[in-house]
């Protein structure tokens, strides 16, 4: 998701139930993409990554896909438990701009128990 | 990955007075570190590269002699906001680049009354 106006859009989810992310990223020529959770008052922890030589890259309990065609990259979080609810930013980067991350403008997760 | 430290957590100053906030990288050796600026419910946004042993870059728009950075060991570096005023009243970030991942600090809340 992107923010809109003063707000960050919104997932609620189910506890126990899967989450979806989404993310439309901006620059074609980036090649590497960050997923990154924040919990009120601190700092973006990081939580999987992917190159744009793939399309799907899996973790623990989380995945991520990219779409280079239409420039759309998603999180998806199984089985949402409660310390998942937090806003999570993508970030995209492009090698020949060295680490200097491009964030995008965040979705807040809310686990319902 | 790089465990980043970053003092003060959080700091009330009056308007006028200068505050120095700490980004220490506790595991790692950081030649790069990149400090960040958030407001509330929005995503972040790069302020400036921190280099140790050489000036910072500045993002555009960013006032280089009023957010002063100094990286003088490759464990340290510090950001400096000088003669704050309310509108400096933000969330400031640290990160240490350790490959082409970034690794965060817990924040620091500035509030200038």
């Amino acid at each position: 998701g992107e923010s809109v106006g003063l707000h960050l859009p919104t997932l609620s989810v189910q506890e126990g139930d899967n989450s979806i992310i989404n993310c439309a990223y901006s620059n074609s020529a980036s090649d590497y993409f960050i997923w990154y959770k924040q919990e009120s008052g601190k700092g973006p922890q990081f939580i999987i990554d992917i190159r744009s030589n793939m399309d799907k890259r899996q973790g623990q309990r989380v995945t991520v896909l990219l779409n280079k065609t239409v420039k759309h990259l998603s999180l998806q979080i199984a089985a949402t438990q409660p310390g998942d609810s937090a806003v999570y930013f993508c970030a995209e980067n492009m090698e020949a701009a060295g680490n200097k991350l491009t964030f995008g403008g965040g979705t807040r997760v809310l686990v319902k128990p | 990955g790089a465990v980043v430290s970053q003092h003060p957590s959080r700091v009330i100053c009056k308007s006028g007075t200068s505050v120095k906030i700490e980004c220490r990288s506790l595991d790692f050796q950081a030649t790069t570190m990149f400090w960040y600026r958030q407001f509330p419910k929005k995503s972040l946004m790069l302020m400036a590269t921190s280099n140790e042993g050489s000036k910072a870059t500045y993002e555009q728009g960013v006032e280089k002699d009023k957010f002063l950075i100094n990286h003088a060991s490759l464990t340290l570096s510090t950001l400096t906001v000088t003669s704050a005023h309310p509108e400096d009243s933000s969330f400031y970030i640290c990160s240490v680049e350790q490959g082409e991942k970034l690794f965060f600090g817990s924040g620091t809340q500035l509030s200038v009354l």
